[in-house]
């Protein structure tokens, strides 16, 4: 099986533009799950969906929304980009219901603003 | 408020010689999954061991251990004969099953960086 994708893997915005970023779970995974990395603060969770649901949702602005399409397929948008959301966005799937299952991690978004 | 510490930033360890990393939580509930994720060089993150709170028996998978010690709320992982491969920043994470079933978020300690050297 393929692992989690993420598209696209670089990219370079500006302050006060906003964001797409992609990601397509394994095959069979109903579950995906958003990360900000940062040096400083680590791995925050940003959010998660189900079944086209958002189930949990971390402690960020409003700025940070997703979705997930029907094929299970997610994406994360940023709206008016700050300097501070410079970071590593990783997405984690995983096959069932819960968090707890052990979920797979993509390679990551690296998005620089400048 | 629901943290993870890892207060080892940055550790390095023979090979095939055997390294504790160190971690810590803080929660108030009494139902929980623990979990140590590896972060290899510029590639994915895996997960490399868990343990379900209300299990007193230390998970363990081939040569990674833990030592789960719920009432001090530590949750170490030993590597043995440790392997050039397992270079990678190690992060231990929670999360917390909340009364009524619901799940927590996932939250993770800010990392230790582990070097092998031959």
């Amino acid at each position: 099986k393929a692992g989690v994708t993420q598209t696209p893997r670089y990219l370079i915005k500006t302050r006060g533009q906003q964001v797409t970023l992609s990601c397509s779970p394994i095959s069979g995974h109903r579950s995906v799950s958003w990360y900000q990395q940062t040096p400083g603060q680590g791995l925050q969770f940003l959010f998660e969906y189900f079944s086209e649901t958002q189930r949990n949702k971390g402690n960020f602005p409003g700025r940070f929304s997703g979705r997930q399409f029907s094929n299970s397929r997610s994406e994360m948008n940023v709206s008016t980009l700050e300097l501070g959301d410079s970071a590593l966005y990783l997405c984690a799937s995983s096959p069932g219901q819960a968090l707890t299952d052990t979920q797979y991690f993509g390679p990551g978004t690296r998005l620089t603003v400048l | 408020a629901q943290t993870v510490t890892q207060s080892q930033p940055e550790m390095s360890v023979q090979e095939a010689e055997t390294v504790t990393l160190s971690c810590t939580y803080d929660t108030s509930e009494s139902n929980y999954y623990l979990f140590w994720y590896k972060q290899p060089p510029s590639r994915q993150m895996i997960l490399v061991i868990r343990q379900e709170a209300y299990k007193q028996q230390n998970a363990t998978e081939n040569r990674f251990s833990v030592n789960f010690q719920k009432a001090a709320k530590s949750f170490s992982l030993k590597i043995s004969d440790s392997q050039l491969g397992d270079t990678a920043m190690y992060f231990c994470a929670f999360i917390p099953l909340n009364y009524g079933g619901s799940q927590g978020n996932l939250i993770f300690g800010k990392g230790t960086k582990l070097s092998v050297k031959p």
